[in-house]
């Protein structure tokens, strides 16, 4: 069963600082989505990440994958206010097209 | 980019009425969907997969009597919530699947049951 691990859960930052959240994954997968969610809004897709050694970034956030440790990760950096939501991270399944979510990481970012 | 749709965004219906909510993928065909609902402060859950001109998937502990989907075209999934209870209270949120890797979120359709 794939299982899917992210932390940490919550982070409360201050802006101007670099953080890393965390994304493992337990059995193979080529696949991997981040999502950010604001309060009562649906999901919006900030990176797809589809080898190992895949590298993106936007903005302030990067993303990796590294598939051979079957670890993604999310930099931030010089955090600012606006970055604060809840970050969400999915693997695919390669026998069919669905995701396995991580349970989210809630980032407040402080002025 | 491609856009998916979702109606109603929020609806409020009282103890055992039927709900439906729509999917819609408004520039490209969808032949799989999905559905998820999310409880305050969780992950997603996925509900069910939704096949064009197939019956749907369902996830274990996922009631099909009480969730129906109906995936009847290559842009539209409905999942009507039948017999509403106020534990079926919930933010609901579909995808749709373009090429084989990408899901597409709709906006979610929060639904309160009194």
């Amino acid at each position: 069963e794939l299982k899917v691990e992210q932390n940490p859960l919550f982070l409360s930052m201050q802006e101007g600082k670099n953080y890393t959240i965390y994304c493992n994954y337990s059995t193979t997968s080529d696949r991997l989505y981040w999502y950010r969610q604001d309060p009562g809004k649906s999901l919006e897709s900030l990176f797809v990440l589809l080898s190992n050694g895949a590298v993106k970034q936007e903005g302030r956030l990067m993303a990796s994958l590294d598939t051979k440790a079957r670890l993604s990760t999310l930099h931030i950096t010089a955090a600012v206010h606006d970055l604060s939501a809840t970050y969400f991270c999915a693997v695919g399944m390669d026998s069919n097209y669905q995701l396995i979510w991580g349970a989210g990481t809630k980032l407040i970012i402080k002025p | 980019g491609a856009v998916v749709s979702q109606h109603p965004s929020r609806v409020i219906c009282k103890s055992g009425t039927s709900v439906k909510i729509e999917c819609r993928s408004l520039d490209f065909q969808a032949t799989t969907m999905f559905w998820y609902r999310q409880f305050p402060k969780q992950s997603l859950m996925l509900m069910a997969t939704s096949n064009e001109g197939s019956k749907a998937t369902y996830e274990q502990g996922v009631e099909k009597d009480k969730f129906l989907i109906n995936h009847a075209s290559l842009t539209l999934s409905t999942l009507t919530v039948t017999s509403a209870h106020p534990e079926d209270s919930s933010f609901y949120i579909c995808s749709a699947l373009r090429g084989s890797s990408e899901q597409y979120f709709g906006p979610g359709t929060r639904l309160t049951v009194t």
